[in-house]
């Protein structure tokens, strides 16, 4: 079946901006994850939505990061007035069972933002 | 939080040569995955394994959770293993079910 799909690929702005990076999970799966990942590092956890609610935002860096998940579904990351620091592959994750037995994550091919 | 190390951090292998990549981590895990991620940037989700052993074609992988540790093998590499290795862990206790990554090790597999 199909995988965790993120569009736009890649995204280009200017400092200041504001962005929307939009993920689709694999059908079926109740949690959804974001995570941002640096060159030359590892992912970091962002924010985890069981359902339409936000479980734990905990790795949100500040009050410009925003997400949401109305219908329990696609879920969309903003980020407001955005500095060159943000620049990031930004992934997305989703997994089966909310929680305990066999979280298995599954990650998409991830929105790679550049600000200029 | 869990700490997540891994070692080698960079490995050069001859195609056809194996290797083992091994994972620390600092306190008792719910979940751990191994992932490659391609040269596009894709992860690839190779192993689910918070405990025991588990083989998939050249590649095989143990977890000895009680001695916090895990090791991936790749036999008879190809090029096509290049990439880099993560692997990632959900706490037992207190930590959401977030996923903590490595920094990863680098493989480059050579004809």
């Amino acid at each position: 079946g199909a995988g965790v799909s993120q569009t736009p690929s890649n995204k280009v702005t200017e400092k200041g901006k504001y962005v929307e990076l939009r993920c689709d999970p694999i059908s079926g799966h109740t949690a959804l994850y974001w995570y941002r990942q640096s060159l030359g590092q590892g992912p970091e956890f962002l924010i985890y939505f069981q359902g339409t609610g936000a479980a734990d935002d905990s790795g949100l860096p500040n009050d410009r990061f925003f997400a949401v998940r109305p219908e329990g579904s696609v879920s969309t990351l903003k980020i407001q007035r955005t500095e060159r620091g943000d620049s990031a592959v930004y992934l997305c994750a989703s997994s089966l069972y909310p929680t305990g037995s066999r979280d298995e994550q599954y990650f998409g091919p991830g929105t790679r933002l550049t600000v200029t | 939080g869990i700490q997540v190390e891994q070692s080698p951090p960079d490995l050069i292998l001859q195609e056809g040569a194996n290797s083992t990549l091994r994972c620390n981590f600092s306190d008792s895990v719910n979940n751990l995955q191994w992932f490659h991620q391609n040269p596009w940037g894709q992860l690839i989700n190779l192993f689910y394994i918070p405990s025991g052993t588990k083989q998939n074609g050249r590649l095989s992988a143990t977890t000895v959770a009680t001695e916090r540790y895990s090791l991936l093998y790749i036999s008879s590499s190809q090029t096509t293993d290049s990439g880099v290795y993560f692997c990632a862990v959900e706490p037992l206790r207190g930590g959401g079910n977030k996923l903590t990554f490595g920094t990863g090790t680098q493989l480059k597999v050579e004809l």
